[in-house]
């Protein structure tokens, strides 16, 4: 089945930018959508197609995807950020969606 | 508002069974492919499965790890999905969500919480 890697962690002080990374085989050739989840809450979409942002979404977060792996760009990063970061495939040969593990985002 | 309220969480013993229920409002709910995910505690998200839309025969797809012993089903008429589970087991204990598929999933419930234990 098609594996979805992140980093366990990112670390960012305020103003700065944060990159989040998904890797997956080939991952170029697939759409990816990404998902933000604070504490107790549902997760909420905040990039789609790889690099579309959903409305309400602030225009600091950005996404790009090519190769082995797709990046979800956080500028000038804002303590409300911080968060559990999730990247999703379709993968249509076991015709299941596919999860990362998901990246904690602290802001220093 | 578009919003989607799920119930019917609770506590279960190994082995048994339990109906979620998922009731949609504020958009057009027979239009869309409807999904489970869940998140096992400290845990990250899960796809559970999906169903399709009648124009897609209502199809499904699980995950392995449930596959057979939970099934998907909705009601368009009354605007609900629902996952029955069956033969659960304690890693089966997560907070799960009922999500509208449409280009990612854009809009989630608030989850509820099973728990699996003796």
């Amino acid at each position: 089945s098609y594996v979805l890697t992140q980093p366990p962690s990112v670390s960012v002080a305020p103003g700065k930018t944060a990159r989040i990374t998904c890797g997956g085989n080939n991952i170029g050739s697939k759409s990816v959508h990404w998902y933000q989840q604070k504490p107790g809450q549902a997760p909420v979409l905040v990039m789609y197609y790889d690099s579309d942002r959903p409305s309400g979404i602030p225009e600091r977060f950005s996404g790009s995807n090519s190769g082995n792996t797709a990046t979800l760009t956080i500028t000038r990063v804002e303590a409300r950020d911080e968060a559990d970061y999730y990247c999703q495939v379709w993968d249509i040969s076991s015709a299941h969606w596919v999860f990362g593990g998901g990246t904690k985002l602290t802001v220093l | 508002e578009v919003q989607l309220v799920e119930s019917g969480g609770g506590l279960v013993q190994p082995g048994g069974s339990l109906r979620l229920s998922c009731a949609a409002s504020g958009f057009t709910f027979s239009d869309h492919y409807m999904d489970w995910v869940r998140q096992a505690p400290g845990k990250g998200l899960e796809w559970v499965g999906h169903i399709r839309n009648k124009a897609n025969s209502y199809t499904t797809d699980y995950a392995a790890s449930v596959r057979g012993r939970f099934t998907i089903s909705r009601d368009d008429s009354k605007n609900s999905l629902f996952l029955q589970m069956n033969s659960l087991k304690t890693e089966d204990t997560a907070v799960y969500f009922c999500t509208r598929e449409t280009t990612g999933f854009d809009c989630w419930g608030q989850g509820t919480l099973v728990t699996v234990s003796s």
